[in-house]
């Protein structure tokens, strides 16, 4: 069975406009932690924003946020006022602490138009 | 900023030929994982070592890829021999849990073409 599902495998947004990228997971480790990362077209893997399963307020990172809601174990990123430069692949992640490797989604492909 | 370093960025070999790849992760860091990403597969855990010591590394043919950390400064993936559906990037990232910095941070990669 999948453990994070990404559902959109490529979304066009334009730009300036918010971004919803869905993620959905599957535990049941009492205790893991959700992470975003994004990958331009130049190819590195940069680290977006963290979540922790005990954590009691959404996550936020400048414009990055993400939208936790544990009952429907759905951990989804919203950027706001999109602008170019976030034309990416992101890819949702998750790391159970009974564990210490980071199980992978297939990946959003977001394209922002001018 | 501190950054994991990976050499080489590129490589371009024969079939047949070894392969070395080599990571430095961040100063203080003590888990390590070397990743493959490709189209067809995605990202693709291959090996991670906690504290040097090799934890995981089921993702791996082991009859020709090999991981070690000689050091805490060092963390090496090899292929021997090489073959043309060894062509992938691979990723080195770095974390420490303990350090309350929960994010692994990845390097820029090796991109091998195996010919």
């Amino acid at each position: 069975a999948q453990k994070i599902t990404q559902t959109q495998p490529g979304m066009f947004v334009q730009e300036k406009e918010a971004v919803t990228l869905d993620c959905t997971y599957d535990t049941s480790d009492p205790s893991y932690g959700l992470f975003w990362y994004k990958q331009p077209s130049s190819g590195e893997m940069i680290f977006l924003i963290y979540q922790g399963s005990y954590d009691q307020q959404n996550a936020t990172e400048g414009r990055y946020s993400l939208n936790f809601q544990k009952a429907r174990k759905s951990a989804n990123l919203v950027i706001s006022a999109s602008q170019l430069g976030d034309s990416a692949m992101y890819f949702c992640a998750m790391r159970e602490n009974s564990n210490y490797q980071l199980i992978w989604g297939a990946g959003t492909k977001l394209i922002i138009k001018p | 900023d501190a950054r994991v370093t990976q050499t080489p960025r590129h490589k371009v070999t024969e079939m047949g030929q070894e392969v070395t790849m080599r990571c430095q992760p961040i100063l203080g860091h003590n888990t390590v994982f070397w990743y493959r990403q490709t189209m067809m597969q995605g990202l693709e855990l291959l090996a991670y070592f906690r504290n040097r010591a090799p934890l995981d590394d089921s993702g791996m043919p082991k009859d020709r890829f090999s991981a070690e950390m000689p050091d805490a400064t060092l963390a090496t993936l090899k292929i021997q021999p090489s073959e043309p559906r060894d062509s992938a990037v691979y990723f080195c990232a770095s974390g420490s849990l303990e350090a309350g910095f929960y994010g692994y941070t990845f390097g820029s990669g090796t991109r091998l073409t195996v010919v």
